[in-house]
């Protein structure tokens, strides 16, 4: 398996506008996560999903965030309008339900740059 | 409110002895421990767990220790390689949500 895919890796752009990342989990698994990384506020979850549902997306910083999930192998995180603080690593990750617990597999994160 | 932290933000250590990293939560619906490293320019990858129902759990050179009544637990690394060079992250389930809540990491470096 190619591992959970994240596009694109680098993303530069200006104050204000739109940006889109893209995630494709392993396939097969039930979960998807979104994650963002900062030095103020280190790892932090900004929503997941559950068989395409998103269950809890308390960590959204604000409206101009959203997340979906269209079908089991796809899911977008946009930013509209964006802001310099938005700069971070945005990472997606999947992981299968079974049992109580599972590990997550994390994507190679896209850096996001916003000027 | 830091759920979970890591208040040593990096250790050294010479290759062959051994690496202790070390972890505290305040959330007692926490009940499952991961620790994942990573390395530069990549996402964080898997090491090892334990569910709260167990003090101690060993995979190869890597053992973590859940202490739960001092909500501390650690991860042991021996003999620590060069190789294990990398941030390692702490965290924290409530199985019952799903979601991970991260440490801020500690960053090791291992001298040859």
């Amino acid at each position: 398996d190619a591992g959970v895919i994240q596009s694109p890796r680098h993303e530069v752009t200006e104050m204000g506008q739109e940006v889109t990342l893209r995630c494709k989990p392993i396939s097969g698994h039930d979960y998807l996560f979104w994650y963002r990384q900062t030095m103020m506020r280190g790892l932090e979850l900004l929503i997941y999903f559950n068989n395409n549902v998103p269950i809890d997306d308390s960590g959204m910083p604000e409206d101009r965030f959203s997340a979906k999930m269209p079908n089991a192998s796809f899911s977008t995180l946009k930013i509209q309008p964006s802001e310099p603080r938005d700069s971070a690593v945005y990472f997606c990750a999947s992981s299968l339900a079974s049992g109580s617990y599972s590990e997550q597999f994390f994507g190679p994160g896209t850096r996001l740059t916003v000027l | 409110d830091q759920q979970v932290k890591q208040n040593s933000p990096s250790l050294s250590v010479q290759e062959g002895r051994i690496s202790i990293l070390n972890c505290d939560y305040t959330n007692s619906m926490f009940d499952y421990f991961l620790w994942y490293k990573k390395y530069p320019a990549e996402g964080p990858t898997f090491l090892i767990s334990i569910s709260s129902i167990k003090d101690k759990n060993e995979d190869g050179r890597f053992t973590v220790f859940l202490n739960k009544s001092a909500k501390h637990l650690s991860l042991h690394i021996v003999p620590s390689q060069p190789g294990d060079s990398a941030v390692y992250f702490c965290a924290a389930m409530d199985t019952g949500r799903r979601a991970l809540t991260f440490g801020s990491g500690t960053r090791l470096q291992v001298q040859p």
